[in-house]
């Protein structure tokens, strides 16, 4: 299994333009999740989706926006991008079968935006 | 008041010293309480889970939760140089079936040779 992949590992982005980050898992989780980390901070919850077709804002979706329509796939779209968009982003996964299921993260795409 | 605080370090040992880690969360009701480690440039990793009130031991780590005073800790027994990394806090909260985390900022810890 690959676990969690995420692409692109890294992307320079001009102030305005669009962009998609893909995060697919292959371990038939039915959680997904989009996390931010800006430098010397924890993970922020972007968006996260509990299953094929249902998505649902975290604590900091303004400037996001995530579709989920198969199990595997689960991509986060940047419209209009800003400098504080500038951060690392991680894509995880999980089988939730109750509250100590933990989450498997991806490598993180590192986005910059000038 | 952050939802969970973490003293962001770093925090420095010597080689073979036992390293405290601490984290504190302000919603009562929390039920699961996760300890992930992160090289730097790396994704988190799971190191433990603890969920019951007590201690709970695995290798080198120990997980310690205090429900009362909403407190729970990491230590690390013989700590090693490639125990370097950040360590986050993170926490399940009560109205939460969806799996989502509140993460703390993380602690950066030192092993020194």
């Amino acid at each position: 299994n690959a676990g969690v992949t995420q692409t692109p590992k890294f992307r320079i982005l001009k102030i305005g333009q669009s962009m998609t980050l893909q995060c697919a898992q292959d371990m038939n989780h039915n959680y997904m999740y989009w996390y931010r980390q800006d430098p010397g901070m924890g993970l922020k919850l972007i968006y996260y989706s509990v299953g094929a077709g249902i998505t649902d804002k975290g604590e900091v979706p303004n400037g996001y926006n995530v579709s989920r329509s198969t199990t595997e796939d689960f991509p986060l779209r940047l419209e209009l991008a800003a400098p504080s968009q500038t951060s690392v982003y991680f894509c995880a996964s999980s089988f939730l079968r109750d509250t100590k299921e933990t989450q498997y993260f991806g490598p993180g795409t590192r986005l910059l935006v000038l | 008041q952050k939802e969970v605080e973490q003293n962001s370090g770093p925090l420095s040992v010597p080689e073979g010293a036992i390293a405290s880690l601490n984290c504190t969360y302000s919603d009562r009701g929390s039920q699961s309480f996760f300890w992930y480690r992160q090289y730097s440039g790396k994704s988190p990793e799971l190191i433990m889970f603890i969920y019951s009130n007590g201690d709970k031991e695995d290798g080198r780590f120990t997980a310690q939760l205090n429900k009362a005073s909403q407190y729970v800790s990491l230590l690390i027994r013989d700590s090693q140089p490639s125990d370097s990394a950040t360590y986050l806090c993170a926490v399940n909260p009560p109205t939460s079936n969806t799996g989502k985390l509140i993460f703390g900022q993380g602690t950066t810890l030192q092993v020194k040779p």
